[in-house]
């Protein structure tokens, strides 16, 4: 595609549901990364892969947070149990990752995710 | 730990000014740096991308300055238009790992 595309847009849990966010990353792309962006903050780095090895999952703000990238193209992240804390946009970004190039890390519209 | 921060946190303007966001970064060891524009409901753009070696970028009527050495860089807009409304958001790369690290950004308001 021509951009990175997540699903869904918009999504509305009630407290305790699990949730998955689908990334579509730019063909190609080796590297792949997720942040959260609270209302009225920057993004923050929840994790990262290249290819399908997840090599910092560092930012992950607990264990009921998990990510994939099975074949190292589309990504889910996984919310189990949610709390109203996790009410954020969900950002998907990839680069090519080409050598020493500078690698611009090119992001999706992102994933509203509301927790009543 | 590396933090950035923006200032100011909102600015609002008359078309035609000149502009000046600021962002500083605690940590001199960086990799790049780069300026993301994000308007409402979307996604990040990305603006410019200075490299650790460099020390400015253009881009139009976008000017992109680094002191990494005092850990500060400037996003000079000229000639401010409506359409430049957004929120303007710094990101650092830090020296060995990739994700970035982002300020929470300066909200833009040109006004005609």
């Amino acid at each position: 595609g021509a951009g990175v595309s997540q699903s869904p847009r918009y999504k509305v849990a009630k407290r305790g549901q699990d949730v998955a966010l689908r990334c579509d990353p730019i063909s190609g792309h080796v590297s792949l990364f997720w942040y959260q962006q609270a209302l009225g903050q920057g993004p923050e780095f929840l994790t990262y892969f290249q290819n399908e090895a997840q090599l910092d999952k560092s930012g992950l703000p607990s264990d009921r947070f998990f990510a994939e990238r099975p074949e190292g193209s589309v990504s889910t992240l996984k919310i189990q149990r949610t709390q109203q804390e996790d009410s954020a946009v969900y950002l998907c970004a990839s680069t090519e990752r080409r050598g020493a190039a500078p690698d611009t890390q090119y992001f999706g519209p992102g994933t509203r995710l509301t927790v009543l | 730990k590396q933090e950035v921060t923006q200032i100011p946190a909102a600015l609002s303007v008359p078309e035609g000014e000149n502009l000046v966001l600021n962002c500083s970064f605690t940590d001199s060891a960086i990799y790049n740096l780069q300026w993301f524009r994000q308007d409402p409901g979307k996604g990040l753009t990305s603006l410019l991308l200075i490299q650790s070696s460099q020390r400015e970028q253009t881009s139009g009527r976008l000017n992109a300055s680094l002191d990494k050495s005092s850990g500060r860089s400037t996003l000079y807009i000229a000639a401010s238009q409506p359409g430049d409304s957004a929120t303007y958001l710094c990101a650092v790369r830090p020296g060995v790992v990739d994700k970035l690290i982002f300020g929470t950004g300066t909200r833009l308001q040109v006004f005609p």
